[in-house]
């Protein structure tokens, strides 16, 4: 089945690092995802990783995959107070038709200056 | 270029009225997805299309009407509203493309309060 869990809360201090944790179940995931939804405001993508690496960098962002433990996490490096948000990750797999993404039930960052 | 956008932004109905979430995309994306989103519950898919003509249901169908008649839109219809149906609901579409483009485009979302 598809299910996907994050912790629900996270709080930070200006200028440290954040690492935002992720379980998945699916072993056929393909692409797993971690978006960012600020206050009312849609969804919207910070990265992605393929099933078939390990880790992505991308500026301050840091995504590590363990297929093994099927555990994906969000490092974000020198957190500034505008990356407090509720952060998404989300798995889609090449079996569902029409590109479906489970998601998880979100992580909100909060950081304190 | 609007990307997905999403009309209207706030709406409070009365239990036993109706109602059409508006969608609409400007980016040619065939593949387009009504999620309502519950206070720390994450985003749960109500309905998704393929195409123009094609439409399925996702985890949360029930309550709920789609039609895709153009590639560009997308409305949800809340036919008999109930409070279970107070969330706010996001739209979003996806392209066909080459794999590294499998993200959403998502629009900003309506909040609506059944009372």
């Amino acid at each position: 089945g598809e299910d996907v869990e994050q912790s629900l809360f996270l709080s930070v201090r200006e200028g440290d690092s954040s690492v935002i944790n992720c379980t998945y179940t699916d072993s056929s995931s393909t692409y797993l995802y971690w978006y960012k939804q600020e206050p009312g405001a849609g969804l919207q993508l910070l990265t992605y990783i393929f099933s078939n690496m390990d880790m992505k960098q991308d500026q301050r962002l840091t995504v590590l995959l363990n297929k093994k433990d099927k555990h994906l996490s969000l490092r974000i490096a020198d957190t500034q107070t505008g990356d407090s948000a509720i952060y998404f990750c989300a798995e889609s797999m090449i079996k569902a038709a029409g590109n479906k993404l489970t998601f998880g039930g979100g992580t909100r960052v909060l950081v304190k200056p | 270029n609007a990307g997905v956008t999403q009309t209207p932004k706030f709406r409070i109905l009365k239990i036993g009225q109706s109602m059409t979430l508006q969608c609409t995309q400007d980016m040619n994306h065939n593949y387009m997805y009504w999620y309502r989103q519950d206070p720390g519950m994450g985003l749960k898919l109500i309905y998704y299309s393929v195409g123009a003509g094609i439409t399925d249901k996702g985890e949360v169908p029930n309550g709920y009407n789609v039609s895709r008649s153009t590639t560009e839109d997308f409305p949800l219809r809340l036919e008999l509203a109930a409070p279970s149906q107070t969330s706010v609901y996001f739209c979003a579409s996806s392209t066909t493309g080459p794999v590294a483009n499998y993200g959403y485009t998502f629009g900003s979302g309506t909040r609506l309060t059944v009372v």
